[in-house]
């Protein structure tokens, strides 16, 4: 069973634009994770943030935790093509097994 | 740095057969996790290996097993295949809680 839900499902926006997308979960978590999976292939980790951290950087990326909401976003800054692919968080917490329990996924795509 | 592999990339398999699926960790890595990712039913947690054992898994049928070898490279064994086996195999490794995963076995079951 799907643990999160990321909103929105799909999006489309330009080339430079920034690309917001949000994650929803249900129980409480060591830690949460990006992933980004480009065309149903392997998936590429992006961001770790643990639950006592409120906010992240990588690079253009930006992740932010809000635990007493259950929620998260990843914001990526001056958007390329490249970075079209679907995007999931995945919660994971040691109680778990240390497995990760992902959201259904944002598919974005970026036009040039 | 070698990332995680697997093997094979695609498999083309019928009902009823059985399938072992090879993935290799990032060196130091100890754990290895399976998924599944079936269309329409998002990435499962399938099992988990530690050491060697198994340390967790998901609500999977026993026809779906693994094992861990010594040098923590693992195999993922899926008996009695059915048309809904059919899906992405992904397997992650991890040392701590970040977990890397491997390019995944497209299984196709007819």
């Amino acid at each position: 069973s799907q643990q999160g839900e990321e909103d929105p499902q799909a999006l489309s926006i330009q080339e430079g634009e920034n690309a917001t997308m949000n994650c929803s979960y249900k129980t409480s978590i060591n830690n949460l994770q990006w992933y980004r999976q480009n065309s149903g292939r392997g998936l590429v980790h992006l961001i770790l943030i643990r639950s006592n951290e409120r906010e992240k950087h990588s690079g253009r990326l930006r992740v932010t935790l809000d635990t007493s909401k259950k929620s998260s976003s990843l914001l990526i800054t001056a958007s390329r093509a490249a970075d079209t692919a679907s995007y999931f968080c995945a919660t994971g917490d040691r109680e778990y097994g240390n497995k990760l329990v992902f959201g259904a996924g944002t598919i974005l795509r970026v036009k040039s | 740095e070698a990332g995680v592999t697997q093997s094979p990339t695609h498999l083309i398999k019928t009902r009823g057969q059985q399938v072992t699926l090879r993935c290799s960790p990032i060196s130091g890595h100890t754990s290895v996790y399976w998924y599944q990712q079936a269309l329409g039913l998002g990435l499962q947690f399938l099992l988990w290996y530690d050491e060697g054992e198994e340390r967790n898994r998901g609500n999977f049928p026993p026809r779906f097993s693994g094992r861990q070898f010594p040098n923590y490279s693992s195999e993922l064994n899926v008996n009695a295949l059915e048309l809904e086996d059919s899906a992405l195999y992904l397997c992650a490794s991890s040392l701590y809680n970040e977990q890397f995963f491997g390019p995944g076995t497209r299984l196709t079951v007819l």
